[in-house]
């Protein structure tokens, strides 16, 4: 079974740090770009950043560049996100998600198709 | 950045009714834009790629069109399992700055 699980999420103090991990089964994860996306309580989603397969590039959402880093480990399957400087505003629902590319005629799109269930990130003193 | 703008931010209908939801760009982004269905204390489900081509799984029920700034998810004959929030996302920059729409929440009337 294709399945995301995330965890590390919990209650922190703001300024501090977290990280959050994303474990992939069922698929091969090397393969894939992967990305974070948030949603605080009782809002939308937000894209948070993504990883090409091997690592080497890496883009964020303006919000969180500086304090967060994405990282992957292709051996053991893993995702993370390294939360640092932690604000209130961060306190959000974090998801990992797969980036799939269809191919279509002449082109290729992509889309998230699986998510993770999503782990909880408070961020309060 | 590009911005996605969903309208009706909520709608309420009944079971059997057609359902449109409009998502707008603030730039042409060709047919890059993908549409998600989301339940309460759950995860997205995409349901539509590419603007219009209908993710493997999801019911026929379920429709997407456009292309450039305009966007419709249509859902022809709303069912129970259906009342749920419903986003927008933009692939037009990939990788960089993937938006979403702000969501629209369907409710039964």
């Amino acid at each position: 079974e294709v399945q995301l699980v995330e965890s590390g999420g919990g209650l922190v103090q703001p300024g501090g740090s977290l990280r959050l991990s994303c474990a992939a089964s069922g698929f091969t994860f090397s393969s894939y770009w992967m990305s974070w996306v948030r949603q605080a309580p009782g809002k939308g989603l937000e894209w948070v950043a993504n990883i090409k397969q091997d690592g080497s590039e890496k883009y964020y959402v303006d919000s969180v560049k500086g304090r967060f880093t994405i990282s992957r480990d292709n051996a053991k399957n893993s995702l993370y996100l390294q939360m640092n400087s932690l604000r209130a505003e961060d306190t959000a629902v974090y998801y990992c998600a797969r980036a799939f590319v269809y191919p279509i005629v002449g082109a290729s799109q992509e889309a998230f198709d699986i998510w993770g269930q999503g782990t909880m990130v408070t961020v309060s003193s | 950045a590009i911005q996605l703008t969903q309208s009706p931010s909520s709608l309420s209908a009944s079971v059997g009714d057609r359902v449109t939801i409009t998502c707008r760009a603030s730039q042409g982004i060709s047919s890059a834009l993908a549409w998600y269905q989301q339940k309460p204390g759950k995860a997205p489900k995409l349901l539509i790629y590419d603007a219009s081509s209908l993710e493997s799984g999801v019911p026929s029920r379920f429709s997407g069109s456009g292309s450039g700034t305009d966007f419709t998810l249509t859902i022809s004959s709303l069912q129970p399992e259906d009342f749920a929030t419903y986003y927008c996302q933009q692939f037009n920059n990939y990788p960089h700055s993937l938006t979403f729409g702000g969501g629209t929440k369907v409710e039964i009337k």
